[in-house]
């Protein structure tokens, strides 16, 4: 019954390590997102994929990577990990990403701390 | 670019008391805003959204937000709160291009006293 579910929900791991976060949606849906949410639980968007191809790539570091199977599956690999990736990674799917705003659902987050 | 302000990062309310949550924002073209609210260590769940129907728009749990565009505004409130209403409120926009991305305001916590 899950629209958009999200794999670990939490993620403990040491600095200079490699870790994935999984996501998956249900609804059909052709758009897919990455926010992160910091400590101060601002949220900005990381990425953006639209039918498999990358449509918004905020300034992230590159040891950032996401990766989109197919377009109910967007995935984000993160390289090298450092004590500043500690947060809440929120996966998201809209119906589409033009024209008139498609109302965006959000997965339960993933909770990277890196020690 | 858009941009997002909300006024307040701390909201205390008494149950039954008006809960009022001040947004404001900027927009270069007719903007797309919305309210999210998330619970302790959830998702972002959309309370409602302004899509340039109805300046007065309703949403769920018996919340709703007024667009004004010359006030550049659009304030969340809720007659009465209830205990359940305790927690983060998120205002964002979106133009509806670049990418449907939503910028957020920094969120203002709400907290509910018996």
């Amino acid at each position: 019954d899950t629209a958009v579910s999200q794999t670990p929900k939490y993620l403990v791991t040491q600095m200079g390590n490699d870790k994935s976060i999984k996501c998956e949606q249900n609804l059909g849906h052709d758009t897919m997102y990455w926010y992160k949410q910091d400590s101060k639980k601002f949220l900005k968007i990381m990425f953006s994929y639209n039918n498999k191809e990358l449509i918004i790539n905020e300034t992230v570091p590159n040891r950032f990577s996401p990766k989109s199977p197919d377009k109910a599956h967007l995935n984000l690999h993160i390289n090298s990990l450092e004590l500043g990736d500690s947060a809440v990674y929120f996966c998201a799917s809209s119906l589409s990403y033009g024209g008139t705003y498609n109302e965006q659902f959000f997965g339960p987050g993933t909770r990277l701390t890196v020690l | 670019a858009q941009s997002v302000t909300q006024l307040g990062s701390h909201v205390s309310v008494s149950e039954g008391a008006l809960v009022l949550l001040r947004c404001n924002y900027s927009s270069s073209v007719p903007p797309y805003l919305f309210w999210y609210v998330q619970y302790p260590n959830q998702g972002l769940q959309l309370l409602l959204k302004y899509t340039s129907a109805a300046t007065l728009v309703k949403g769920i749990n018996g919340f709703e937000a007024e667009f004004k565009k010359s006030e550049t505004s659009f304030h969340l409130t809720k007659p009465s709160a209830h205990m359940s209403d305790a927690a983060e409120y998120f205002c964002a926009v979106s133009d509806g291009a670049a990418g449907n991305k939503l910028t957020f305001g920094g969120g203002t916590r709400v907290l509910v006293k018996p």
